[in-house]
């Protein structure tokens, strides 16, 4: 069974750019949740999707973020205009229901550079 | 809100036994995750606490304590490849997302 897959694996753009970010989740998993992961600051939950639904959206950092779920298998969080302090590994994770342990399967992760 | 502490770096020797600490602040508790994250990979999952006492699972044992908001992760006969941020996570809060604390970087040693 294929993990979860995320595209691009790396990006450098510079200042100013959109940038798009890709997920599919694990075939049957019905949450979706977007992470970003820095030196500074851990990893910070930016949204989850249950059901293709945005649940918890309370980590987006602002209006230059946003994230859809046109489907249960594809997912995409969009930076526009990216800023330097975007710079980031970002993870796109999915888990089958909340209910059980809801242990998340991360995919490896978008590597993004703002220049 | 929830808030996580844990130990920014820990070193061990190989063979020997480490504990990484974990306190938490949270509404609504529903579970205590740990993850491993080996450098330049993506995290991935340990062990998974919600109720008091311990979970072992081969080398690595996971403790939770509700009432002190406190767990821990216990790493046995340490092995070079174990170096890695260990990451604790809590489930909770009105909407029952999984915060994650900053991590542990363990270094084994020869």
């Amino acid at each position: 069974d294929a993990g979860v897959i995320q595209s691009p694996r790396h990006e450098v753009t510079e200042m100013g750019q959109e940038v798009t970010l890709r997920c599919k989740p694990i075939s049957g998993h019905d949450y979706l949740f977007w992470y970003r992961q820095t030196m500074m600051r851990g990893l910070e939950l930016l949204i989850y999707f249950n059901n293709n639904v945005p649940i918890d959206d309370s980590g987006m950092p602002e209006d230059r973020f946003s994230a859809k779920m046109p489907n249960a298998s594809f997912s995409t969080l969009k930076i526009q205009p990216s800023e330097p302090r975007d710079s980031a590994v970002y993870f796109c994770a999915s888990s089958l229901g909340l209910a059980n342990t809801g242990e998340l399967f991360f995919g490896e992760g978008s590597r993004l550079t703002v220049l | 809100g929830q808030n996580i502490d844990q130990p920014t770096e820990m070193t061990a020797t190989e063979g020997a036994i480490v504990q990484i600490n974990c306190t938490y602040q949270t509404s609504g508790f529903n579970g205590l995750f740990w993850y491993q994250q080996h450098a330049g990979e993506a995290p991935t999952f340990l062990s998974y606490n919600v109720l008091d006492g311990l979970e072992e699972k081969g080398r690595f044992s996971s403790f939770l304590s509700r009432s002190k908001g406190y767990s821990y992760l216990l790493l046995k006969e340490l092995q070079m490849k174990d170096s890695a941020s260990y990451l604790c996570a809590v489930k909770g809060g009105a909407t029952n997302k999984l915060i994650f604390g900053t991590g542990t970087l363990l270094a084994v040693q020869p």
